[in-house]
This record gives structure tokens, C-alpha cells and sequence, in this order.
């Protein structure tokens, strides 16, 4: 069964970077995009970007563009999502999230199970 | 970016009644393939967000019949036909034509 396991919460100071994973399992890794949304508390959902696993190239929401890296590494089928210079607005859980294929391609057919990113001083 | 505005924010709902939330985007949002990028997802309290609905009306695998997506353009509608407990949590809509630029609806909250 499809599965994305994502590393576990963190803390961060206000400036500093953090890094979430997302490892896939039970599908062909390569053969999806796996996008990035996030939800601040209390909050909806809001697109950060994607990434082809495949060929690694990405695209990003306009206001995270300078800020937000995704890259991937294909031996352990992982994703990753970096956010840089982070600011107390950042607080959130950030989820990565499969792009169907076939038929259900352009939505999100599975997720993870979320990671908490606390900015705190 | 197009923008997506749902309807109502907050959807009090008595438990075996239907429930319909509407989902309406600022451009269409056929894309020039023809297909419509509309799909519905549900977060229950706590959890993830969930894929219900994928192209306006397709149920994804496991969903219950009593959810239905319909419309076309810029006007979307998500039915429940017979609300159940399990059903409580936050609805969206989110667009996906304006490809690689995807974006979410505020999000509707169904409570019991």
C-alpha cells in the first residue's frame, strides 16, 4: 500500500533552516510528483511546490520562491523540503502529499502524516 | 493565480440530512486538454487532508457513494446525501489547471 512517512517535528530559531523528509513506500517513486502544503494552526491549506521525482525538477509557489528547496534522493525514494530564514509565520505542519497518476492525475491522492515546524525564539 | 472561494465557511448539519458546500473559482478552470482540475478533500480533526473527489465527480477509491462532485467552469458544488458523525471536519476545494501553480479554497467547516 501507498505510504509517506515524514520526519518528525521540529524547533527552529527565527532565521534559521529546517528540513523535512517525506520517504515513500509501495509505489513507483519515480513515477509521481510529490508536492509540499502546509497549514499554520488554526489555518487552511496552502500549496508550496512540487517535485518531479524523477527528473528533480521543481516548481514553487510564487511566495516561497528564495526560500523553499525540494530535492530528492531516488535510492531511498525521499523527498525533501527545506525552508530557509524562517519567521514565526512559518509555524505550521507541513505535509507532503503524492500527485495521483492516470486518472487522478492534478490531485492529491495520498499524504503523509504531516511534520509540526515551530519558529520560536 | 485564480483564486478559489468557498461557500459556506461554516455548515452546521443534522446527522442523515444532506450537506452541499459550493467551490467557485475566479477564472475557468477548464484546462486546454478539456479535463476540469477540481478535486475535493476532506480533513477530519487531526488528521491529514484525505482525496475524495478528483475531476469534478470522480470518487476516489474508498469513498462512500453518499459524496458527489458536480459542475463545470467556474461554479463546483460537493454534495453529502445523508451526513454521518464520521463526515465532521473541514472540506476543501483545490484547483490544479493553472498547472504547476496549484491553489486551495478557504476551506468549509462541516459540524454536527
Amino acid at each position: 500500500q501507498v505510504q509517506l512517512v515524514q520526519s518528525g517535528a521540529e524547533v527552529k530559531k527565527p532565521g534559521a533552516s529546517v528540513k523535512v523528509s517525506c520517504k515513500a513506500s509501495g509505489y513507483t517513486f519515480t513515477g509521481y510528483y510529490l508536492h509540499w502544503v502546509r497549514q499554520a494552526p488554526g489555518q487552511g491549506l496552502e500549496w508550496m511546490g512540487w517535485i518531479n521525482s524523477d527528473s528533480g525538477g521543481t516548481s514553487y509557489a510564487q511566495q516561497f520562491q528564495g526560500r523553499v528547496t525540494m530535492t530528492r534522493d531516488t535510492s531511498i525514494s525521499t523527498v525533501y523540503m527545506e525552508l530557509s530564514r524562517l519567521r514565526s509565520d512559518d509555524t505550521a505542519v507541513y505535509y507532503c502529499a503524492r500527485e495521483g497518476g492516470g486518472p487522478a492525475v492534478a490531485s492529491h491522492d495520498y499524504w503523509g502524516q504531516g511534520t509540526l515546524v515551530t519558529v520560536s525564539s | 493565480d485564480i483564486v478559489m472561494t468557498q461557500t459556506p465557511l461554516s455548515l452546521p448539519v443534522t446527522l442523515g440530512q444532506p450537506a452541499s458546500i459550493s467551490c467557485r473559482s475566479s477564472q475557468s478552470l477548464v484546462h486546454s486538454d478539456g479535463d476540469t482540475y477540481l478535486s475535493w478533500l476532506q480533513q477530519r480533526p487531526g488528521q491529514p487532508p484525505r482525496l475524495l473527489i478528483y475531476k469534478i465527480s470522480n470518487r476516489f477509491s474508498g469513498v462512500p457513494d453518499r459524496f458527489s462532485g458536480s459542475g463545470a467552469g467556474t461554479d463546483f458544488t460537493l454534495k453529502i446525501s445523508r451526513v454521518e458523525a464520521e463526515d465532521v471536519g473541514v472540506y476543501y476545494c483545490m484547483q490544479a489547471t493553472q498547472f504547476p501553480r496549484y491553489t486551495f479554497g478557504q476551506g468549509t467547516k462541516l459540524e454536527i
